[in-house]
């Protein structure tokens, strides 16, 4: 099974910041690579899918790259609506996988 | 604009089968090339894929194999619902279920999740 791996696990960061997340599968995966974002007791907000595609209405200063083994999320200037825990997701032969997050704190 | 809604006991006693609903509005259970999924997340962790079943004329389903065989969905066109059950459950089944929507890779649409906890 392929196991996706995300770094930090918790970042500390002031508005203004430009944020990247990481996402590291143990294997090389195809673009079947999703971003995810989840505030406490809400459910979780797809932000990016096939590694960079922008989903509609999010806003843009949300990215996503990469390929092989290692995808990014990147938050260009970090917005107070931003602090959150992100998720990556992968998806290969009718299995999801998920990250095991990271979590974007105020600093 | 597509909705999603879980329902079903917010309590389980050890070795019952717990069973969720996800009514499906402004939209399909049937529409083609479309997934209905299952996802938890235990208090304070991350999130688990469970399962999703596909309808297209005839129905598909998938299972993380973390579950042992344990879980099973399963399509209602009539209520236009989905379901879950996940049978001889543990505390370690305590979680917020979510069901989802997908097109294969990505989940785009959520349920708001119930939280079903296993306690006798």
């Amino acid at each position: 099974d392929i196991q996706m791996t995300q770094s930090p696990s918790t970042l500390s960061a002031s508005v203004g910041d430009r944020v990247t997340i990481t996402c590291r599968a143990s294997q090389s995966i195809s673009s079947w690579l999703a971003w995810y974002q989840q505030k406490p007791g809400k459910a979780p907000k797809l932000l990016i899918f096939k590694a960079s595609s922008l989903k509609s209405g999010v806003p843009s200063r949300f990215s996503g790259s990469g390929s092989g083994a290692e995808f990014t999320l990147t938050i260009s200037s970090l917005q107070p609506d931003d602090f959150a825990t992100y998720y990556c997701q992968h998806y290969n032969s009718y299995m999801w996988t998920f990250g095991q997050g990271t979590k974007v704190e105020i600093k | 604009q597509l909705q999603l809604q879980e329902s079903g006991p917010g309590l389980v006693e050890p070795s019952e089968t717990l069973s969720l609903s996800c009514i499906v509005s402004s939209g399909s259970v049937t529409t083609y090339d479309i997934y209905w999924g299952w996802i938890r997340q235990p208090p304070g962790k991350g999130l688990e894929w469970i399962g999703s079943i596909y309808y297209s004329g005839t129905t598909y389903t998938y299972y993380n194999p973390s579950l042992r065989g344990r879980a099973t969905t399963s399509i209602d066109s009539s209520k236009n619902h989905f379901s879950l059950q996940i049978t001889s459950v543990t505390a370690a089944d305590t979680a917020v279920y979510y069901c989802a929507r997908h097109e294969a890779a990505e989940f785009d649409h959520w349920g708001q999740g119930i939280l079903v906890t296993v306690s006798s």
